[in-house]
């Protein structure tokens, strides 16, 4: 079965440098999550989409912004990125049904040296 | 005080001991998840609890929802379980998910 695909799988970024991470989900979820986990850390939420809309927003810094297409896949970038933003970036998919179908992506581990 | 608490942190079990996670949260929630991370970081979902009791396979999960209190059972634990076992609520209607700081479990052959 398709699961929910992120991209790329590990990055690495000099300070200051920009990102972007993608994030496709499950056919037919139209929902999708960005989660942010530090090293040792829980995961944080970031930031939600629902029908190519923003839905909620969490710790996201304002140096991160973050849209959902037309096919629904999503994409987070990150501009003047600091050694803080190392981290593995988590997106999860889930139906029109808050957190239902809930399906996680294997993660982009960003790191910035 | 954490909205969504676990325990033990750290667990160390022989092969084929009886596990218990336990999950308590202060928030009200619409559904309750138990999440398995592997090194690595990859996140599974094993289980999305509202009420009563779910199982598959040696897991079984459990959530009293008066109590706000949810349980994950590993019966006949195996080395491959070791791993780090997230609860995570799912609070609001927006969907995002409020985790807890996970339980780092250790199964010894």
């Amino acid at each position: 079965a398709a699961g929910v695909i992120q991209s790329p799988r590990h990055l690495i970024k000099e300070k200051r440098e920009t990102a972007t991470l993608k994030c496709y989900p499950i056919p037919r979820h139209d929902t999708v999550y960005w989660y942010q986990q530090g090293p040792g850390q829980d995961p944080q939420f970031l930031i939600s989409f629902y029908e190519k809309m923003q839905s909620d927003k969490g710790s996201i810094p304002d140096r991160f912004s973050a849209q959902q297409f037309s096919d629904y896949h999503s994409e987070l970038n990150m501009s003047s990125l600091e050694l803080g933003d190392s981290a593995l970036y988590f997106c999860a998919s889930s139906t029109g049904v808050p957190g239902y179908g809930y399906t996680f992506g294997s993660g982009t581990r960003l790191t910035v040296v | 005080k954490n909205e969504v608490e676990q325990s033990p942190q750290n667990l160390t079990a022989q092969e084929g001991e009886f596990i218990t996670i336990n999950c308590s949260y202060s928030v009200g929630i619409s559904a309750l998840h138990w999440l398995q991370q592997h090194p690595g970081g990859g996140i599974v979902s094993l289980f999305m609890l509202s009420s009563g009791k779910k199982k598959h396979g040696r897991l079984i999960a459990t959530i009293n929802i008066q109590e706000k209190h949810s349980s994950l059972h590993i019966t006949a634990s195996h080395p491959r379980d070791s791993a780090v076992y997230i609860c995570a609520v799912l609070g609001g209607s927006q969907g995002n998910l409020i985790f807890g700081k996970g339980t780092k479990l250790s199964v010894k052959p």
